[in-house]
């Protein structure tokens, strides 16, 4: 099945820096969604997205639904330890199913 | 509270045997997923259901079985046939099949014996 190319696939970063994410494909997307995923937990969803160029926040977190709706985008801000995770992207077109990314696994130093 | 209830949340299972994961939802949803997670990997598809009594395959259904007799439940077995069953495994539901915003379970992590 299709997946959609995420990157970094790690990141390693201090308290308090600002990260970005991003996730892009071949095929355009209708909605673009993002998940947190705790260890050992489900995913949580962060944000959704409908609609191309679409710049949607959710407390230190924006995500934005890129103009060619072939990528999107996750930043967070003032990094703090909770924020550690593996965040997912999730695609989707028309009425077919869900097609995640391989996740990005962040690692916050104190 | 509303939500999607996957038991138990660690099973080990023998080589040879079958073994059924529990799905339960309360809120309603008329699409229920699995997918299965591995390490440094994504989601992938096993199963999805869009109404009672009916299910498709996703991506990756060798080896596995659903059922779905009630609109809240969706149990998943990982019989005999899958190869290589270790994995963390994920239920989802969502409002309706296409209605993308799917929540999630816990998770199973099932390991091989």
């Amino acid at each position: 099945g299709q997946q959609l190319n995420q990157s970094p696939q790690s990141m390693f970063i201090q308290e308090g820096e600002d990260v970005s994410m991003n996730c892009t494909s071949s095929s355009i997307f209708n909605t673009w969604l993002w998940y947190k995923q705790d260890p050992g937990e489900g995913p949580v969803l962060l944000i959704a997205l409908y609609k191309a160029g679409e710049l949607t926040s959710n407390g230190r977190l924006t995500a934005q639904f890129g103009i060619t709706r072939k990528d999107s985008f996750l930043n967070i801000s003032a990094s703090i330890p909770s924020d550690v995770g593996i965040y997912f992207c999730a695609g989707q077109r028309g009425a077919q199913k869900l097609v995640f990314g391989q996740g990005t696994r962040l690692t916050i130093n104190p | 509270d509303g939500g999607i209830t996957q038991s138990p949340k660690y099973l080990f299972r023998k080589e040879g045997q079958n073994v059924t994961l529990s799905c339960e939802q309360n809120l309603n949803h008329d699409a229920m997923y699995w997918y299965r997670q591995d390490p440094g990997q994504g989601l992938r598809l096993i199963y999805y259901s869009q109404i009672v009594n009916d299910f498709q395959k996703g991506d990756i259904a060798e080896g596995y079985s659903v059922s779905r007799e009630k609109k809240e439940s969706f149990p998943l077995t990982v019989t005999s046939a899958q190869k290589n069953p270790t994995a963390f495994y994920l239920c989802a539901s969502s409002k309706w099949e296409g209605f993308t915003e799917a929540f999630f379970g816990q998770g199973t992590r099932l390991t091989v014996v």
